[in-house]
């Protein structure tokens, strides 16, 4: 079986600050992992994923997450929030991609 | 290429009434998941259907159905609606031969039933 838990369901961070999300996984097999992010009244747009090569994961605009086996973690950072990085992330596991385990979302507020 | 195409975008429904929902995966991709968001749950699979056969399924009621077609196209049936059917519902497609590790999500069709 196969699970995600993100904590914080709201983080809130000034414009040019760090960011990061944090998620933890469980799955009985190698898992492949995703970040998605999702504005408002869309769907769901990949940010970055983990298919068992480089455990550090660079995306689309700048984020970037790191692979850490024994934590069972895929924490997701950008260096410096910008103002349209506001938007729900939502970490994500799969076996395959045709069955997806979502997290229950993080919604990132950036403070100007 | 074009993306995942989901129509429509909005629909109204009233309880007790049934709805479709069509869903066109990118050229090529042959598989077509589907998930429901709300609120409350926030995003749970559905279904999956690969090559016209259902090959996965989540737990939901089977007022839920769904099929897809030798184009890969897929619709989403839900009988007798009930108002906790509100919800997001999207559709994603996903190309096996490159290893099935990415999926691509269509807008979503938002449904609202009074």
């Amino acid at each position: 079986a196969q699970s995600v838990t993100q904590l914080g369901s709201h983080v809130s961070v000034s414009e040019g600050a760090l960011v990061l999300l944090r998620c933890n996984y469980s799955s009985s097999v190698p898992p492949y992992l995703f970040w998605y992010v999702q504005y408002p009244n869309q769907g769901l747009q990949l940010l970055l994923k983990y298919t068992s090569a480089a455990t550090l994961v660079k995306g689309i605009n700048g984020f970037e997450a790191e692979f850490k086996k024994s934590e069972t973690s895929f924490h997701l950072t950008k260096p410096s929030a910008h103002m349209s990085d506001a938007a729900e992330y939502f970490c994500a596991v799969t076996a395959r991609a045709s069955k997806i385990i979502f997290g229950s979302g993080t919604r990132l507020s950036i403070r100007p | 290429k074009a993306g995942v195409t989901q129509t429509p975008r909005y629909l109204i429904k009233t309880r007790g009434q049934q709805v479709t929902l069509s869903c066109s995966p990118i050229s090529g991709h042959r598989s077509v998941s589907w998930y429901q968001q709300t609120p409350g749950q926030g995003l749970q699979f559905l279904f999956e259907y690969f090559s016209e056969t259902q090959r996965n399924k989540g737990n939901f009621p089977g007022r839920f159905s769904g099929r897809q077609f030798s184009n890969s196209r897929s619709e989403m049936n839900v009988s007798t609606l009930e108002l906790g059917d509100s919800a997001l519902y999207l559709c994603a497609s996903a190309n096996p031969r490159q290893g099935d590790t990415e999926a691509f999500f269509g807008q979503g069709t938002r449904l609202t039933v009074v």
